[in-house]
């Protein structure tokens, strides 16, 4: 069974810190990654994808280590707005739909 | 630009009762699924379609059918409601292909309860 684990916090943090939390997956030949942001009661919507060489956009910055099958996130500078659930996805090589294991979301909350 | 659109927004059924949730993508998108979202559980594939005529289970199947007569429709039937049904329904879409970006595309969401 493939599987995707995320600490599900919540994590408080304040206003202006650095905040960081991976995500962990077990099937080896999974090829794609992404962050998803999901706001209380809305739907996910995705943050970004994750290159094997890392990529940033703008105060976020993404990490793949596939040595040690995990993804990082790492919120820079947050914001109150940065509030929300952070959902890690992973998708087998060539899958469609049926390939994409859910993690369970990491609740971050940003204090004033 | 609409993106995916579900209908209704919520509904409150007996058990016992039958209906469908509506989902239209104008993306032109060929992959298309149903996600059911629960405390604690995350996001979990109901069905799922690669295309028009081409439907296919996910992880929690029973007690639901789809079809998809069009690229852009992709309906939920609820064939008779339980309660442990009451959830949150995600439709989302993506495109297909091998690429290593293949992100989804959500509906903003069904909110379902089974009295």
């Amino acid at each position: 069974r493939k599987e995707v684990e995320q600490d599900p916090g919540p994590f408080n943090v304040p206003e202006g810190a650095t905040v960081a939390f991976n995500c962990t997956y077990s099937n080896s030949a999974s090829q794609s990654f992404f962050w998803y942001r999901q706001d209380c009661r809305k739907e996910p919507k995705l943050l970004m994808s994750v290159y094997s060489s890392g990529n940033e956009d703008g105060r976020f910055t993404a990490q793949l280590n596939r040595a040690s099958q995990y993804i990082s996130l790492l919120i820079r500078d947050s914001k109150l707005s940065d509030s929300a659930t952070y959902l890690c996805v992973v998708n087998e090589a060539g899958g469609g739909a049926d390939g994409l294991t859910f993690g369970k979301g990491t609740h971050l909350i940003i204090q004033p | 630009n609409a993106g995916v659109t579900q209908t209704p927004k919520f509904q409150v059924l007996k058990t016992g009762q039958s209906m469908t949730l509506q989902c239209a993508q104008d993306m032109n998108h060929e992959y298309m699924s149903w996600y059911r979202q629960d405390p604690g559980m995350g996001l979990r594939l109901i069905h799922y379609s690669v295309g028009a005529g081409i439907t296919d289970q996910g992880e929690v199947p029973n007690g639901y059918n789809v079809s998809r007569s069009t690229t852009e429709d992709f309906p939920l039937r609820l064939l008779s409601a339980a309660p442990s049904q009451t959830s949150v329904y995600f439709c989302a879409s993506s495109h297909s292909g091998t690429g290593v970006e293949q992100p989804q595309h959500f509906g903003d969401g069904t909110r379902l309860s089974i009295l």
